[in-house]
This record gives C-alpha cells, sequence and structure tokens, in this order.
C-alpha cells in the first residue's frame, strides 16, 4: 500500500515567518508534487520533482520554493509567510505510470 | 499549458439516478485522463482512468468516455449512491504533470 504522509495536518503561522512543509513516501516514486487547493480553484500545482535535487515549477510557483535532497522527501518552503498562502497544501507522488498518490495535506493558516 | 474545464461545479441527484460530469482539455498532446474523488476532510484518490488509445472504460457502477477529437472526456455514475456524494476532479496529462479541473460537488439524496 502507498503511502504518503506529511509533516503537520493544521499549521498556524505568522506573516513573514519562514514556513517549511514536509513529505515523504514509501514507494521509491521518481515524481513528486506539491498542490495547493482552494474552494472553487481546484488543485494548482506548486512545484513537482522527477528526481532527486531536480525541480520544475508549476502553474503558481511565486512565493514558494521546493527542496528534494533524498528520493523519498519532498520539502515545500514559503520564505516569508502571507496571508493570500493560507490555504490547503497536498503533497503527491507517482512513479512513471502516471497515477499520483496524494498525502492527507496540511491546512495552513498565516495570521 | 493545459487548461482543463470541468462543468458542473455542483450536481445534486436523488439516490439511484445516473450522474454525468463533463471535462474538456486543450492540449492535443494530453493522453492521459484520470478522474479523482475526494470525500470531505480526505485526500483524493483515483476512482477511474483513461488513457488516449481508449474511447471507453467501466469500471462497476462508474464509466469514462473519450472523445479526442472534440478533446472532451466524462464520466458516469450509475446507480448512485449517498457514500458517492463527495468533489470529484478531472485532469489531464502529456506526460507526468497532471492538470486539474475545478472539480464538482456531487450530492446524492437519500
Amino acid at each position: 500500500d502507498v503511502k504518503v504522509t506529511q509533516s503537520s495536518r493544521y499549521l498556524v503561522k505568522r506573516t513573514g515567518e519562514k514556513v517549511f512543509l514536509e513529505c515523504v513516501q514509501d514507494m521509491d516514486h521518481e515524481n513528486m508534487f506539491w498542490y495547493r487547493q482552494d474552494p472553487g480553484l481546484g488543485l494548482r500545482l506548486i512545484y513537482f520533482s522527477y528526481d532527486v535535487k531536480m525541480k520544475e515549477k508549476g502553474d503558481i510557483p511565486e512565493g514558494y520554493s521546493v527542496s528534494r535532497e533524498k528520493k523519498e522527501r519532498f520539502s515545500l518552503i514559503l520564505e516569508s509567510a502571507s496571508t493570500n498562502q493560507t490555504s490547503m497544501y497536498l503533497c503527491a507522488s507517482s512513479s512513471l505510470g502516471y497515477e499520483q498518490y496524494f498525502g492527507p495535506g496540511t491546512r495552513l493558516t498565516v495570521t | 499549458g493545459e487548461n482543463v474545464e470541468q462543468h458542473p461545479s455542483t450536481l445534486s441527484v436523488q439516490e439511484g439516478d445516473s450522474a454525468v460530469i463533463k471535462c474538456t482539455y486543450s492540449d492535443s498532446a494530453s493522453n492521459y485522463f484520470p478522474w479523482y474523488k475526494q470525500e470531505l476532510g480526505k485526500r483524493p484518490q483515483l476512482i477511474i482512468d483513461i488513457r488516449s488509445n481508449v474511447g471507453e472504460k467501466k469500471d462497476q457502477r462508474i464509466a469514462v468516455t473519450l472523445n479526442k477529437t472534440a478533446k472532451h472526456f466524462s464520466l458516469h455514475i450509475t446507480e448512485t449512491q449517498p457514500e458517492d456524494s463527495a468533489v470529484y476532479f478531472c485532469a489531464a496529462s502529456s506526460n507526468y504533470k497532471l492538470t486539474f479541473g475545478k472539480g464538482t460537488l456531487l450530492t446524492v439524496n437519500p
């Protein structure tokens, strides 16, 4: 059974703080993804990685960065959190067969 | 880049009726079309997918159809049950990156 875990279910941070969201998968998947989910907007891709140390921008990368030092771990970094980054953040992983497996999500509130 | 439109945004049906959700995509290179179901407070989970060399795929009460010429695909749920109530997302991919529609909130009334 594929398992994708995220470091926190709920997180509250202050404006300007640096925020780290971590994602770990246990299926040796090559690809990992970070999405944000907002009501009425669906899932929007922030960044993805197709290999260790490799990353590509998704549709909404502004204000975010990522790190993938190990195959199983993909981190999303908010350098200076802002209130418009309050959202649900979902991590996913996939092998070359396209199906993406999602983590439980982190609900981030920036005050 | 790819753009996926999904309709309707909300759908309410009576238990036992059928439900149909439609999506269109823009990139003719897209060749993989999954559907995800997300129950309230839970993660999205794949329920069915179709690749571009197939026109229709069925799995028990759910089916997906694909029209590559028109660039649209649809999810069909027959004999709906209350546990089908959820948000459904379509997506399209031309590589390993998925572009999602905005979602359809399906409510099945007992």
